[in-house]
């Protein structure tokens, strides 16, 4: 099957300061990625759709410039939260495809609390 | 707009019985996928069964199956002879069949299925 990993698992950060979360898809390439944000106990919410080699395309509502999104290669997606906040607090999944119309895999998910 | 409704916050069912979780969907599309998912508490999202809306015959994998009702716009997870492993978050998901336009997964709100001994 096809694995995708995310680093880190965990992070804490202070407010103010910015963090990175990698998605790495370890054994196919993936010319799309996926970002998503679940809050406790809900479902998840598509935050961004990354292209290799594009711009990412955001949903409504999300800050492109708060959530900075580079997929510079066809394994490696990063997404940084700058100038955290607590309530940037949340778990972070990210998920890869092949190609269009090829399926989902998703990362185990990054847990970011911001104090 | 595409949306996913699962209406059963949290279900439960005694080891060795079977459950179905409902979902429904609302879409004017008339190719797309429908998905189950599994969140077990490490959070990990693992692909359940899938069923293409333009296959009639209902997808099936070991002890898990799909009733896939198109006109009703109805997707339920039937859970066979239930393992205490099934414990998790079940997400019902839609994606559009037109992969070049938007192929993203829209996601329902979940139902927490608890197994109990």
């Amino acid at each position: 099957g096809a694995v995708v990993s995310q680093h880190p698992s965990r992070v804490i950060c202070k407010s103010g300061t910015s963090v990175k979360i990698e998605c790495r898809s370890l054994d196919f390439q993936a010319t799309t990625m996926f970002w998503y944000r679940q809050f406790p106990k809900k479902s998840l919410m598509l935050m961004a759709t990354s292209n290799e080699g594009s711009k990412a395309t955001y949903e409504q509502g999300v800050e492109k410039d708060k959530f900075l999104i580079n997929h510079a290669s066809l394994t490696l997606s990063t997404l940084t939260v700058t100038s955290a906040h607590p309530e940037d607090s949340s778990f972070y999944i990210c998920s890869a495809r092949r190609g269009p119309g090829y399926e989902q895999y998703f990362g185990p998910g990054t847990r970011l609390t911001v104090t | 707009a595409q949306t996913v409704t699962q209406s059963q916050p949290e279900m439960s069912v005694q080891e060795a019985e079977t459950v179905t979780l409902s979902c429904t969907y609302d879409t004017s599309e008339s190719d797309y996928y429908l998905f189950w998912y599994k969140q077990p508490p490490s959070r990990q999202m693992i692909l359940v069964i899938r069923q293409e809306a333009y296959k009639q015959q209902n997808a099936t994998e070991n002890r898990f199956s799909v009733n896939f009702q198109k006109a009703a716009k109805s997707f339920s997870l039937k859970i066979s002879d239930s393992q205490l492993g099934d414990a998790a978050m079940y997400f019902c998901a839609y994606r559009n069949g037109d992969a070049y336009n938007t192929d993203k997964l829209i996601f329902g709100t979940g139902t927490r299925l608890q197994v109990f001994p």
